[in-house]
């Protein structure tokens, strides 16, 4: 089975810009999550993809927003980049939300994001 | 809202046995995570409780206290590999998690 690819692996940017990042879930996975993690912290939920619906958010604002497609893959796009966007940006697909067991959330390696 | 707290860095040595340690406050439980971390590289998925008690995997065994708010994650026979980054995370309802923000841990001969 084929796991969590994520494009780019880095990119630089700068202050106002937009970017978008690309997902593909593992295979037999329909969720798709975002996370941002800062340099030496914890991931922090972004916002949940189900059935190509916003299925929760986290302390995000606005300017951060997402696509899910039929074949389940995602897009993160940021506008107006801040400095403090700068971080590796982890997608992580599952199964549907309310799945009973783990429901283990699979990771990618993550889109390194700079903004200059 | 989630609050989880987790020691910033810890050390050990090969061949020992290290416990890292999670607690956690949090307005709703579905399940308690734990992962790996190399730098650079994706979380792996190491452990899941959402009852009460140990779970053994190997060389990798994870506890949790619902009652407690409190979970640990025991790392036996450490190898020079095992240097890495290790994450605590509680999922809600919606399998949505929050971290903590991870263990650093760091494996000398």
């Amino acid at each position: 089975e084929t796991g969590v690819t994520q494009s780019p692996t880095h990119l630089i940017k700068t202050r106002g810009q937009q970017v978008t990042l690309r997902c593909s879930s593992q295979s037999g996975h329909n969720t798709v999550s975002w996370y941002q993690q800062a340099l030496g912290q914890g991931p922090q939920f972004i916002f949940q993809y189900y059935r190509e619906e916003e299925n929760g958010r986290g302390n995000f604002p606005p300017r951060f927003s997402g696509l899910q497609f039929p074949n389940y893959s995602s897009e993160l796009n940021v506008n107006a980049l801040e400095l403090d966007d700068s971080a590796l940006y982890l997608c992580a697909s599952s199964l549907a939300p309310g799945f009973s067991g783990a429901n283990v959330l699979t990771f990618g390696a993550g889109s390194r994001l700079t903004v200059l | 809202g989630q609050n989880i707290d987790q020691p910033t860095e810890m050390t050990a040595t090969e061949g020992a046995i290290v416990q890292i340690n999670c607690t956690y406050q949090t307005s709703g439980f579905n399940g308690l995570f734990w992962y790996q971390q190399h730098a650079g590289e994706a979380p792996t998925f190491l452990s899941y409780n959402v009852l009460d008690g140990l779970e053994e995997k190997g060389r990798f065994s994870s506890f949790l206290s619902r009652s407690k708010g409190y979970s640990y994650l025991l790392l036996k026979e450490l190898q020079m590999k095992d240097s890495a980054s290790y994450l605590c995370a509680v999922r809600n309802a919606g399998n949505m998690l929050t971290f903590g923000g991870g263990t650093r841990l760091m494996v000398k001969p």
